[in-house]
């Protein structure tokens, strides 16, 4: 089953905007990671925040966690036609599991 | 190589036909996962190998679905008897380090269509 579950399932913003999307899981984490996937391929990893951060940022994302609130947020900044993809958070449990736990997906257009 | 490689990039397999698909791990990388991703849906987590030792198979679906990685560098799953709920994508992913703690690489996937 999937734990995460991402909002909205699809989204679609002109280039130069901001696109935010967010997450939600049910039970503690280690980490939550965030994924892109262009259509027919794979999986390009992002951004990873740890359960004791609160913010990160790498180039244009901005990464956010509310561990009280179990969920998460994904901000592009300035956003470009070739970031259209769809996006995935994942989370880690941790400990001897070590399997990642996929959300559907946000699938994201970038309109020129 | 400098990524996950995948082989064959597309599959189609005739209902009941054995499958088998293969993952070259970026070299070195410890942790090896295969995952099923279905249409419109996020990937499922299928199996993981630390090394040669495949710690957790939970997530194959039924004993038809195998996997190996017996030198702990390519690793292939098999799929056998296939019927066509076995049709998805079949992500590969490896990580430098035990487990995903540091995020993965994934290959570009199999495409399993089962007629």
């Amino acid at each position: 089953s999937q734990q995460g579950e991402e909002d909205p399932q699809a989204l679609s913003i002109q280039e130069g905007e901001n696109a935010t999307m967010n997450c939600s899981y049910k039970t503690s984490i280690n980490n939550l990671q965030w994924y892109r996937q262009n259509s027919g391929r794979g999986l390009v990893h992002l951004i990873l925040i740890r359960s004791n951060e609160r913010e990160k940022h790498s180039g244009r994302l901005r990464v956010t966690l509310d561990t009280s609130k179990k969920s998460s947020s994904l901000l592009i900044t300035a956003s470009r036609a070739a970031d259209t993809a769809s996006y995935f958070c994942a989370t880690d449990y941790g400990g001897s599991n070590y399997k990642l736990t996929f959300g559907k997906g946000t699938l994201l257009t970038v309109n020129p | 190589g400098a990524g996950v490689s995948q082989s064959p990039r597309y599959k189609v397999a005739k209902r009941g036909q054995d499958v088998a698909l293969r993952c070259d791990p970026i070299s070195g990388h410890v942790s090896l996962f295969w995952y099923q991703q279905a249409l419109g849906q996020g990937p499922e987590f299928l199996t993981y190998f630390q090394n040669e030792a495949q710690l957790d198979k939970s997530g194959l679906p039924s004993d038809r679905f195998f996997a190996e990685r017996p030198e702990g560098s390519v690793s292939t799953l098999k799929i056998q008897r296939t019927q066509q709920e076995d049709s998805a994508v079949y992500l590969c992913a490896s990580s430098l380090v035990r487990g995903g703690s540091y995020g993965y690489t994934f290959g570009s996937g199999t495409r399993l269509t089962v007629v």
